[in-house]
């Protein structure tokens, strides 16, 4: 079983388009993350939720919307997408937001044209 | 803010030899540190953390690491490296912010394990 599962695992889409990015985790943990890896593999934090609450919220366009509806799933909506939205999108949990061990999903490659 | 710094983009080493990847934070009371790997078109797999305790740590596949507070490092060492250690590295350190842990993570070391 997969504990951290995205989909999907690739997505092309057009400019100005809008697309979300489903993410579950199996393993009963509290918190859950999105990060952005960019071209050059730099790796960001953009939200945290903890327990569909929302916790952390980087300096991100609105454009990008995240919901949780339950603490076992955190998605994430982007509205009108540009060609910079072009990145890998990975999703990681944590057992509490206390705790320091994250585990990552397997990326979603988005690439906007 | 907590900072990274991982200041070897991509490391070249032929296969069986050593091989260290470096690592610098910004200093902080107290810090966690992590390493994570990332082979090609997947996911980042923890390789080893340090929370506490023994400076030197290890972790999976032959990897260790050493905390040095004093020189603020955390640099990643295997004595012995397989063509399969082909991969990205990310020093990772983790961030009170707003009552939650967040990772800060260095650029990253592309190492490349030649036959």
């Amino acid at each position: 079983d997969t504990a951290v599962s995205q989909t999907p695992k690739y997505l092309v889409t057009q400019m100005g388009n809008d697309k979300s990015i489903k993410c579950e985790q199996n393993l009963g943990h509290d918190t859950m993350y999105w990060y952005k890896q960019d071209s050059k593999k730099f790796l960001k934090i953009m939200f945290s939720y903890n327990n569909k609450e929302l916790i952390i919220n980087e300096t991100v366009p609105n454009r990008f919307s995240p919901k949780s509806p339950d603490k076992a799933h955190l998605n994430l909506h982007i509205n009108s997408l540009e060609l910079g939205d072009s990145a890998v999108y990975f999703c990681a949990s944590s057992l509490d937001r206390m705790n320091t061990e994250a585990f990552f999903g397997q990326g979603t490659r988005l690439t906007v044209v | 803010a907590q900072s990274v710094t991982q200041l070897d983009s991509q490391v070249p080493v032929f296969e069986e030899a050593p091989v260290e990847l470096r690592c610098n934070y910004s200093s902080s009371v107290s810090v966690y540190l992590f390493w994570y790997v990332q082979y090609p078109n997947q996911g980042l797999q923890l390789l080893l953390k340090y929370l506490s305790g023994s400076t030197l740590v290890k972790g999976i596949n032959g990897f260790e690491a050493e905390f040095n507070k004093s020189q603020t490092s955390f640099h990643l060492r295997k004595p012995s490296v397989h063509i399969s250690d082909t991969a990205e590295y990310f020093c990772a350190v983790s961030d009170l912010d707003s009552g939650t842990y967040k990772y800060i993570f260095g650029t990253g070391t592309r190492l490349k394990v030649l036959a």
